[in-house]
C-alpha cells in the first residue's frame, strides 16, 4: 500500500513565524503536490514537483516556498506566517502520468495566531 | 482550461436511500476523472476513477459513477446509503499531470 505521511497533524503556531510542514512518501513516486483545502472552496494547489529539486507554481503560491532535495520528501514552508494561512494542508503524491491516482497524507490542520 | 463543478454542497439522504452526487467537468482533452472522499480530519481516499473503457466504473464502498461525455458529466451514485457513507466527497478532472478538484460536496445520512 502506498504510504503518504505528514509530520503534524496539528500545529498552532503565531504570527510572522516561519513554519515548516513535511511530506514523506514511500512509494518511489515522481510527483509530489501541497494543497490547501478551505471550506466551500475544495482542494486549491500550492506548489508541485515532478522529480527532485524541480518545482513548480501552482495556483496559489504567493506566501509559500517548497523544498525537494529527496525523491521521498516534499517539504512546504511559510517563510512568514500569517493569520490567513491558517487552513488544512494536504499532501499528495503520484507516478508520473495523468491517469495515474494521487495519494494523500493525513493532512495537517494549521493554526495561525 | 480544466474545471470540475460540483452541484450542492451539501446533500442528505435517509440510510436505505440512492445516494447521487454530481459533478460535470470541462475540459479541452479526452478526460480523466476521479472521485474521492475525505472521513473528518483525514485525507482523500480514492473512491473510482475512469481513465479510457467502459464508461460505468465501479468503486469501493458500493459506489459507482458512469462517465457520459455528451452530458460532460460523471456523477457518482449507490443504491442503498449505509450511515458510514457520510463524508465529503470530491470529483476531480486531470490534464498534465495536475489534478482540479471540485469544491466538494458533504453527504450527511439520516438514520
Amino acid at each position: 500500500d502506498v504510504k503518504v505521511t505528514q509530520s503534524s497533524r496539528y500545529l498552532v503556531k503565531r504570527t510572522g513565524e516561519k513554519v515548516f510542514l513535511e511530506c514523506v512518501q514511500d512509494m518511489d513516486h515522481e510527483n509530489m503536490f501541497w494543497y490547501r483545502q478551505d471550506p466551500g472552496l475544495g482542494l486549491r494547489l500550492i506548489y508541485f514537483s515532478y522529480d527532485v529539486k524541480m518545482k513548480e507554481k501552482g495556483d496559489i503560491p504567493e506566501g509559500y516556498s517548497v523544498s525537494r532535495e529527496k525523491k521521498e520528501r516534499f517539504s512546504l514552508i511559510l517563510e512568514s506566517a500569517s493569520t490567513n494561512q491558517t487552513s488544512m494542508y494536504l499532501c499528495a503524491s503520484s507516478r508520473s502520468g495523468e491517469r495515474d491516482t494521487q495519494y494523500f497524507g493525513p493532512g495537517t490542520r494549521l493554526t495561525v495566531l | 482550461a480544466q474545471s470540475v463543478t460540483q452541484l450542492g454542497s451539501h446533500v442528505s439522504v435517509s440510510e436505505g436511500a440512492l445516494v447521487l452526487l454530481r459533478c460535470n467537468y470541462s475540459s479541452s482533452v479526452p478526460p480523466y476523472l476521479f472521485w474521492y472522499v475525505q472521513y473528518p480530519n483525514q485525507g482523500l481516499q480514492l473512491l473510482l476513477k475512469y481513465t479510457t473503457g467502459a464508461t460505468l466504473v465501479k468503486g469501493i464502498n458500493g459506489f459507482e459513477a458512469e462517465f457520459k461525455k455528451s452530458e460532460t458529466s460523471f456523477h457518482l451514485t449507490k443504491p442503498s446509503a449505509h450511515m458510514s457513507d457520510a463524508a465529503e466527497y470530491f470529483c476531480a478532472v486531470t490534464s498534465f499531470n495536475k489534478f482540479y478538484f471540485g469544491s466538494g460536496t458533504k453527504l450527511n445520512v439520516k438514520p
